[in-house]
């Protein structure tokens, strides 16, 4: 069975940084790209990030681009999101996203997704 | 980007209705559309991928359609459980964004 377990959201100040982790089971991880897609409270998806399978491509949504850093260790399944200059806009549910197409090299849609980790961003 | 636009925002139905919703993308998305459904307090769950396969699992009363810049999603029967929130996704390419999504109601 496909699982996905984010953790690592946080209450922090605005101006700080934090690293959301997610651990991947039940798949080839190295087989497919992984997204990172934000909700914030009461409003509807916005996706952040995305790495290819291997960790060769990264790819950057504008309103975190300059701030976020997306990287994965293959060898331990896990996915990662560095976060810095936290905003109070960046405030949301944080969801780690499977994406469906196999091979690794292409992003597309999101077929399995983890539970969220939220990220609260306030003084 | 490639902006997303769903319509409607909201709708009420009652069971067994026939339900569509359509999703206009800004620029041409070829068949690079996916539909989503969100219940409250849940991840979102694909439904439908390259504008009209079905995810396995998902129940033959939903269906996609369309090309190009329009698209529909339809639930021939409605169910109860199929009471929750709709987003339509484009993979054409990046930023890869969402519908601002469709809340399916109970009338």
């Amino acid at each position: 069975e496909v699982q996905l377990v984010e953790s690592g959201g946080d209450l922090v100040q605005p101006g700080g940084s934090l690293r959301l982790s997610c651990a991947a089971s039940g798949f080839t991880f190295s087989s497919y790209a992984m997204s990172w897609v934000r909700q914030a409270p009461g409003k509807g998806l916005e996706w952040v990030s995305a790495i290819t399978g291997s960790g060769a491509s990264t790819y950057y949504a504008d309103s975190v681009k300059g701030r976020v850093t997306i990287s994965r260790d293959n060898s331990k399944n896990t996915l990662f999101l560095q976060m810095n200059s936290l905003r109070a806009e960046d405030t949301a549910l944080y969801y780690c996203a499977k994406d469906h197409c196999s091979g690794g090299g292409c992003v597309t849609y999101f077929d399995c997704w983890g539970q969220g980790t939220l990220v609260t961003v306030s003084s | 980007d490639i902006q997303m636009t769903q319509s409607p925002s909201s709708v009420s139905a009652s069971v067994g209705d026939r339900v569509t919703i359509t999703c206009r993308a800004s620029q041409g998305i070829s068949s690079w559309l996916a539909w989503y459904q969100q219940k409250p307090g849940k991840a979102p769950k694909l439904l439908i991928y390259g504008v009209s396969s079905l995810q396995s699992g998902v129940p033959s009363r939903f269906s996609g359609s369309g090309s190009g810049t329009d698209f529909t999603l339809t639930i021939s029967s409605l169910q109860p459980e199929d009471f929750a929130t709709y987003y339509c996704q484009q993979g054409n390419s990046f930023p890869i964004t969402f519908g601002q999504g469709t809340r399916l109601e109970i009338k």
